[in-house]
This record gives structure tokens, sequence and C-alpha cells, in this order.
């Protein structure tokens, strides 16, 4: 079964400094990948996903992701934080095996300090 | 072009009641997913419908079901509740079944059960 570890629920990052989440996956066959953000209150919004192709993928709001097959990864940077990006991040794997649903990861939580 | 919507936002029901969610989709969009969100055991999928027929369960209780409409509106429904479903819930509308399929994700539900 598929399955998404985020590692860090709370990451801290200085105005300006990078941001990193990690997220890593298991499964038997390379997944689909995928980033959402949930700001409060509010659903979750695509960030990024990664299906086929080159393994660097560019989304939203300056944030990128880099497929790493060989270490099962999937980590999301933002060269420079902006207060607008404290919100909340999932990472999330979708396989044929498993119906296509969306499997989630815990959730890292990012506070932007001014 | 309108997003998910989901009705009603927010929602207090008390211990045995039943409670009906209802989400309609982005225009064109076929399938339909819920996803209950909680702090505890984060993002869990529940079902998706496709053309009227459910397609994926997840592992939740008979107490959780769902139906799609011809016009591919959903709604969930939750009966004899317990206080383990005060949660957020989601649902989400992509165009079809692929794995690569974006799920766009409307702004939840709040359900608290008394």
């Amino acid at each position: 079964a598929q399955s998404v570890t985020q590692l860090g629920s709370h990451v801290s990052v200085s105005e300006g400094a990078l941001v990193l989440l990690r997220c890593n996956y298991s499964s038997s066959v390379p997944p689909y990948l995928f980033w959402y953000v949930q700001y409060p209150n509010q659903g979750l919004q695509l960030l990024l996903k990664y299906t086929t192709g080159a393994t660097l993928v560019k989304g939203i709001n300056g944030f990128e992701a880099e497929f790493k097959k060989s270490e099962t990864s999937f980590h999301l940077t933002k060269p420079s934080a902006h207060m607008s990006d404290a919100a909340e991040y999932f990472c999330a794997v979708s396989e044929e095996a498993a119906g296509n649903k969306l499997t989630f990861g815990g959730g890292t939580r990012v506070l932007v300090k001014p | 072009k309108a997003g998910v919507t989901q009705t009603p936002r927010y929602l207090i029901k008390t211990r045995g009641q039943q409670v009906t969610l209802s989400c309609s989709p982005i225009s064109g969009h076929r399938s339909v997913s819920w996803y209950q969100q909680t702090p505890g055991q984060g993002l869990q999928f529940l079902f998706e419908y496709f053309s009227e027929t459910q397609r994926n369960k997840g592992n939740f209780p008979g107490r959780f079901s769902g139906r799609q409409f011809s016009n591919s509106r959903s709604e969930m429904n939750v009966s004899t509740l317990e206080l383990g479903d005060s949660a957020l819930y989601l649902c989400a509308s992509r165009t079809g079944l692929a794995g690569a399929d974006t799920q766009y994700f409307g702004p939840g539900t709040r359900l608290t059960v008394l």
C-alpha cells in the first residue's frame, strides 16, 4: 500500500530564507506526485504536480519540487520565503493500483518569521 | 470558471443525528471525491464517484455513504453521528479518473458533533 511521509510537522523559517519541505513516499511503482497548500479555514490548493517527463517541476508562487526516483522523494522548495507562505503544506501521491485516489502525508505547517 | 462549492460551510449536530453534505464540482468535471480531515488522522479518502457510480471507497464504516447525480453534483451522508465524526469534510472534483488528473478542492464543510 502506498504511504507518504512528511518529515517535520512544523517548520519555522525567516522571511527571505530558503523553504525546504521534505516528502518521501513508498510505492511499488513511481506514482503521480502532488503538493497542495492549505490556508486557514480553506480547502486545498494545488501548488504543483509530477506526472511524467522532467523531474524538476515548477509550480505557483515560486515553489518547485524535484522527483528523485532512487530516493523515493519529492521535496518542495522555495528560494525566498514570504510572509504569505505561512500555511500548511501537504504532499500526496496517486497510484493506479489504489484506484488513483490521493494518499496524503501528515502535513507540514510553515511559520514565517519577519 | 467557478470552483468547487460545498454547502453548508459549517454545521453543528448532536450524537445520533444524521447529516447530508453537498458538493457541486467544477463545470465539466465528472468525478467527485470526498475526504475527511481531522487533527489526529489527517486527510483520509472516503469515496469517489464518477458518472453516478462509486468507483473507489476508503476504509470508513457503512454510516458514511454518498451519491452522485446526473449533473455530477454529489452528496455525502453520515448517519448516527459520533463525536469522532467531527471534522472538515472536503470535496474534490476532476475531469476523469486518471492518476495524473488534478483534483480541485472545495473550501470544505466543518462538521461539529456535540
